[in-house]
């Protein structure tokens, strides 16, 4: 597709309930990373997928937190038993190459409730 | 690991008057770096990169920035800024050893008054 693309734009959801985030990397990207952005608030690191290797998940908050993705392809964040904390706007990005330019999506934003 | 400090949150310029805003990083390898706007309601866009090269980087809007390696700092200008610039401003870096995804500042909100 022409940009990275994230879906739901928008989702509010129960405390307790879980979450599925998704997110149309650029074609050809092989890296895809995972940011969360609270309220007036930086970017925060949770998850970076780089082709074939094992995805760094050094910035998922808990366990609560996983993502996949299949290849070079869609990735998917999931949340389980939403907090309100997790409330924010989940941002993915994509790039070429592991160190170049990411693009950014428009970004999921959740709200629990 | 790396780290980057935006040192001011929020700065306050009148239209037309010039500005800089800081960016310091960490890191004890070579890096990319970045910077981002983020328009209300909107994604992050990129303004400019410096990868190798001239220190001196030119990118949209009539920005620049300057990578110094000495002082590890990264700081974007623009001799002359408008009202449609108000926006959050985000500097990243990348490579090195460690994480490879970006690491971003905590943004720097650019206030431009009439």
């Amino acid at each position: 597709g022409a940009g990275v693309s994230q879906s739901p734009s928008n989702k509010v959801t129960e405390k307790g309930k879980d979450v599925e985030l998704r997110c149309d990397p650029i074609s050809g990207h092989t890296a895809l990373y995972w940011y969360r952005q609270r309220l007036g608030q930086g970017l925060e690191f949770l998850i970076y997928f780089q082709g074939n290797s094992a995805p760094d998940k050094s910035g998922l908050p808990s366990d609560r937190f996983s993502a996949e993705r299949t290849g070079e392809s869609v990735s998917t964040l999931t949340i389980q038993r939403t907090q309100q904390e997790d409330s924010a706007v989940y941002l993915c990005a994509s790039s070429l190459q592991g160190y170049t330019e990411a693009f950014f999506g428009q970004g999921t934003r959740l709200t629990v409730v | 690991a790396q780290s980057v400090t935006q040192l001011d949150s929020q700065v306050p310029v009148f239209e037309e008057a010039p500005v800089e805003l800081r960016c310091n990083y960490s890191s004890s390898v070579s890096v990319y770096l970045f910077w981002y706007v983020q328009y209300p309601n909107q994604g992050l866009q990129l303004l400019l990169k410096y990868l190798s090269g001239s220190t001196l980087v030119k990118g949209i809007n009539g920005f620049e920035a300057e990578f110094n390696k000495s002082q590890t700092s990264f700081h974007l200008r623009k001799p002359s800024v408008h009202i449609s610039d108000t926006a959050e401003y985000f500097c990243a870096v990348s490579g090195g050893t460690g994480r490879r995804a970006l690491t971003f500042g905590s943004g720097t909100r650019l206030q431009v008054q009439p």
